[in-house]
């Protein structure tokens, strides 16, 4: 099954930075959502964005996305320790379930 | 708050042990799903379930099998375990459609010897 793919596959920040991370896919979507994951953790839901929107926001999150480009990406501003996590995108892609990626572990450093 | 309650934190088995990986979800959803996840292959699929009684093969179903009897409890089943099948095992549901949000569990992380 088609897998989208985050970039990077490592991100060290400082407390206050902000983080970006993307997410490209190979086929066309309905919806594309981003999870995190703390260490050891199961994943929790993030945010949703449907394929005929181009940017969501949820408090310090940014997601954006662009189906032209088969691309999607995360923002976190103003990062706090706490944010340090493993992020993942998944998307339908035309499948009866989601398709997770290998996720991008973000370190926030005090 | 959805709740997902895997039964176990950490289970250790023995080779050819049949091991029984309990989720519960406490909303009423249609669907759950078992993952497992690997350092470097992410999440992959195993099984999911629609319905009570009704389930369909994953990406990598060889293995497991699975029992759905009420609409609450879906349960994840090795039938011979093997070392091959050490990993983090993640149960998941969801409302109306498959295709989430997926509501976790916090994970079972299965070592088998």
């Amino acid at each position: 099954s088609q897998q989208g793919e985050e970039d990077p596959q490592a991100l060290s920040i400082q407390e206050g930075e902000n983080a970006t991370m993307n997410c490209s896919y190979k086929t066309s979507i309905n919806n594309l959502q981003w999870y995190r994951q703390n260490s050891g953790r199961g994943l929790v839901h993030l945010i949703l964005i449907r394929s005929n929107e181009r940017e969501k926001h949820s408090g310090r999150l940014r997601v954006t996305l662009d189906t032209s480009k088969k691309s999607s990406s995360l923002l976190i501003t103003a990062s706090r320790a706490a944010d340090t996590a493993s992020y993942f995108c998944a998307t339908d892609g035309g499948y009866s379930t989601l398709t997770f990626g290998k996720g991008t572990m973000l370190l926030v450093s005090p | 708050d959805v709740k997902v309650t895997q039964s176990s934190r950490y289970l250790v088995k023995r080779t050819g042990e049949k091991v029984f990986l309990e989720c519960v979800q406490d909303m009423d959803h249609e669907n759950m799903f078992w993952y497992r996840q690997d350092p470097g292959l992410g999440l992959r699929l195993i099984y999911f379930s629609y319905d009570v009684k009704m389930k369909e093969k994953g990406d990598i179903p060889e293995g497991y099998s699975v029992s759905r009897e009420k609409k609450e409890r879906f349960s994840l089943i090795l039938e011979s375990a093997s070392t091959n099948q050490t990993s983090m095992y993640l149960c998941a549901s969801s409302f109306g459609t498959t295709l989430g949000p997926l509501h976790f569990g916090n994970g079972t992380r299965l070592t088998v010897t």
